[in-house]
């Protein structure tokens, strides 16, 4: 099975910064590769597949980048609804989907 | 609107059974697979099974494979998860989602969750 890895696991942030999230696989899954936001209490949303297309209706300040075993999701400006836990996914041998461990943003 | 609702979620005593349902609408249904997701408390998320849009193919996660099991019945737009032999480690949230329609298998749209606990 192939292994997600994220990192960090949380990070503090303010209103307006920008945030970096990693996310490495364990061996090359092209561009097979989706993003998630959950907020606390709520169902996943899903911001980005194919490592870089924006889902519809997401707003243009996420950002995906990557290839291979090494991914990133940026929030270029971050905003008070952002303060969430991300998720990436590979989809790129399956089954299983496999997920990473997640990255909670939280205030600081 | 597009959307997929989850619903029999309850509280089990380990090793009894239940019946977890999704029903979708606002979109042709047959044009996806449908997948169950859960997240036991605190934790991230965990894919647990896949059904094919014609309900050809399952497939499942090593965790609930031979315990749980996936079909669909598209007259009525719906999926269901049964779950036997169930244990404390089952206890979580529990999701469907929809994968994305094309080339790309990603989850597009989810459910509110349906919660499992197993207790005695």
């Amino acid at each position: 099975d192939i292994q997600m890895t994220q990192s960090p696991s949380s990070l503090s942030a303010s209103v307006g910064d920008r945030v970096t999230i990693t996310c490495r696989a364990s061996q090359g899954i092209s561009n097979s590769l989706a993003w998630y936001q959950q907020r606390p209490g709520k169902a996943p949303k899903l911001l980005l597949y194919a490592a870089s297309i924006l889902e519809s209706g997401v707003p243009s300040r996420f950002s995906g980048s990557g290839s291979g075993t090494d991914f990133t999701l940026t929030i270029s400006s971050l905003q008070p609804e952002d303060f969430a836990s991300y998720y990436c996914q590979q989809y790129y041998i399956t089954p299983p989907w496999t997920f990473g461990q997640g990255t909670t943003v939280e205030m600081k | 609107q597009v959307q997929v609702v989850e619903s029999g979620g309850g509280v089990v005593q380990p090793g009894g059974s239940l019946t977890l349902s999704c029903a979708a609408s606002g979109f042709t249904f047959t044009d996806h697979g449908i997948h169950w997701v859960r997240q036991a408390p605190g934790k991230g998320l965990e894919w647990v099974s896949y059904i094919r849009q014609d309900g050809s193919t399952e497939y499942y996660a090593d965790s609930v494979k031979g315990r749980f099991s996936i079909s669909r019945d598209n007259s009525k737009r719906t999926v269901y998860l049964q779950m036997n032999s169930l244990r404390d480690e089952d206890t979580a949230a529990y999701y469907c989602a929809r994968t994305l329609y094309g080339a790309h298998d990603a989850f597009d749209v989810w459910g509110q969750g349906t919660m499992v606990g197993v207790s005695s």
